[in-house]
């Protein structure tokens, strides 16, 4: 069974400084990893995409890195309106077509004024 | 602008009915996916579609089934409706391949009284 963890759960860094978490993944067979993001009463928004351990990743104030086996994300200056679920998801390979996401819990981030 | 519509976006039913959940897309995508969040867990996949008359189990899919008989809607029904049923569900689709990004609708807000 595929499995993605999520660290820390919670999350509150002041206005201004950064955030960092990450997620571990178990899957048989890795195709790439999805970093989401969900705001309350809303759908998962994709943030960005990772291939294979060793890629980086920056888009906007979001730098992320895929390890083996999991993956980091810090958001610099993080503002109010940065306060949402993140969540990691993997793709696994398989015969071809389209494959699901398998979602951890997520980190929930709350900007401190 | 293409986007993803859910409906209903609330809906109470009762145990033992049979309840239908609508999801149409204007993304002309061939992947479609419904999946369900519960509070402390990320999204599980129920069922997906990789186009006109493939449907495929995902996770969680004992108790719903889907049906997919044109590239734009993926309706998904509850046979009949149980209290563990009570979730929060999201439709999505994306373009094509396991690396592509998926696009989600907002959500519906079903409970099984």
């Amino acid at each position: 069974e595929n499995q993605v963890e999520h660290s820390p759960h919670f999350l509150g860094p002041q206005q201004g400084d950064v955030a960092s978490m990450s997620c571990t993944y178990s899957v048989s067979r890795f195709n790439n990893l999805q970093w989401y993001r969900q705001n309350t009463g809303m759908g998962p928004k994709h943030l960005l995409s990772m291939y294979s351990a060793g890629y980086e990743k920056q888009k906007g104030r979001l730098n992320a890195t895929l390890l083996k086996n999991g993956s980091s994300l810090y958001i610099t200056a993080v503002q109010p309106e940065d306060s949402a679920t993140y969540f990691c998801a993997v793709v696994e390979h398989s015969g071809g077509g389209a494959d699901g996401l398998t979602f951890g819990k997520g980190t929930h981030l709350i900007i401190q004024p | 602008d293409a986007e993803i519509t859910q409906s209903p976006r609330h809906k109470i039913t009762e145990t033992g009915r049979q309840v239908t959940l609508a999801c149409h897309q204007t993304w002309n995508h061939n992947n479609m996916f419904w999946y369900r969040q519960d509070l402390g867990h990320g999204l599980r996949l129920i069922h997906y579609s990789y186009g006109v008359q493939d449907t495929n189990k995902g996770e969680v899919s004992d108790g719903y089934s889907v049906s997919r008989s044109n590239t734009e809607d993926l309706p998904l029904t509850l046979e009949s409706a149980a209290s563990s049923q009570t979730s929060v569900y999201f439709c999505a689709s994306s373009e094509g391949g396991g690396v592509s990004e998926q696009y989600f609708g907002p959500g519906t807000r079903l409970t099984v009284t």
